[in-house]
C-alpha cells in the first residue's frame, strides 16, 4: 500500500499570499492518479485537481498541481478567503486507493 | 446536476453490521464510465477510502477491511450499498458516498470523486 505524507500539518498565512502544499508517497505514484481535494468543516470533500495537474469543473486557475513519481505539489497562488480550508491528497494504485493525512490552511 | 444521499440508521451496537445506502439522483448509475464509492471519515481526522463498485458488479476495497466489508449495487433503484459487519468504536465516522468519473485529457485517463454526499455519521456504542 502506498502511503502519502502531506506537509505541512497546517499552513498559516493572509489573505492574497501564495500556498505550497505538499504530497509525498512511499513509492511511485502511477501517472494521472494522483488527486487534490478541498474540505470546509460540516462540508463533503469537493475535486480541485485530477490527474497531476488538471483542474476540475468550475476550480479557478489560482489551483494548480503538479509533481511526478513521488513528490507532488498544490500550489494555491493568491489566497482568497474562501481557500482557508483541509486539502487532501490521493493516489489510486493496483486496486487500492490512498489519502494523505491532509494539511490544514489557516488564516494567519 | 447529479446528487447522491447516505441513508441509513446513525447508531449501531458493537459487533453488529452497519448498513448504508446512498441513492443517486439527477443520473444514471448504470454509465459504465463511472464507479460508485465509500469514503468515511472518523471525527476530526482525514479520509478512508472503503471500497468502490462499478454497474457491472466489479469491486475494489480497502485491504485494512476488506474482510469486514461488502458493496453492492441495485440498478433497478439508482442505488448502490454498504455493510460493514462485526462494527466497533473505531468505525464511527461520517460515511460518504461519491461518483468516481474517468476523465480523459489529451488521450490519458484520470479517475477521481468528482460528486460526493453530504455525509452520514454512524456512531458505533451499546
Amino acid at each position: 500500500e502506498i502511503v502519502l505524507t502531506q506537509s505541512p500539518g497546517t499552513l498559516s498565512l493572509s489573505p492574497g499570499e501564495r500556498a505550497t502544499l505538499s504530497c509525498r508517497a512511499s513509492q511511485s505514484v502511477s501517472s494521472n492518479y494522483l488527486d487534490w481535494y478541498q474540505q470546509k468543516p460540516g462540508q463533503a470533500p469537493r475535486l480541485l485537481i485530477y490527474g497531476v495537474s488538471n483542474r476540475a469543473t468550475g476550480i479557478p486557475d489560482r489551483f494548480s498541481g503538479s509533481g511526478s513519481g513521488t513528490d507532488f505539489t498544490l500550489t494555491i497562488s493568491r489566497l482568497e478567503p474562501e481557500d482557508f480550508a483541509m486539502y487532501y491528497c490521493d493516489q489510486y494504485d493496483s486496486s487500492s486507493l490512498t489519502f494523505g493525512g491532509g494539511t490544514k490552511v489557516e488564516i494567519k | 446536476q447529479l446528487q447522491l444521499q447516505e441513508s441509513g440508521p446513525g447508531l449501531v451496537k458493537p459487533s453488529e453490521t452497519l448498513s448504508l445506502t446512498c441513492t443517486v439522483s439527477d443520473g444514471s448509475i448504470s454509465s459504465s464510465t463511472y464507479y460508485w464509492g465509500w469514503i468515511r471519515q472518523p471525527p476530526g481526522m482525514g479520509l478512508e477510502w472503503i471500497g468502490s463498485i462499478h454497474h457491472s458488479g466489479s469491486t475494489y476495497y480497502n485491504p485494512s477491511l476488506k474482510s469486514r466489508v461488502t458493496i453492492s449495487v441495485d440498478t433497478s433503484e439508482n442505488q448502490f450499498s454498504l455493510k460493514v459487519s462485526s462494527v466497533t468504536a473505531a468505525d464511527t465516522a461520517v460515511y460518504h458516498c461519491a461518483r468516481r468519473s474517468g476523465m480523459t485529457v489529451a488521450g490519458r485517463t484520470s479517475w477521481a470523486f468528482d460528486y460526493w454526499g453530504q455525509g452520514i455519521l454512524v456512531i458505533v456504542s451499546s
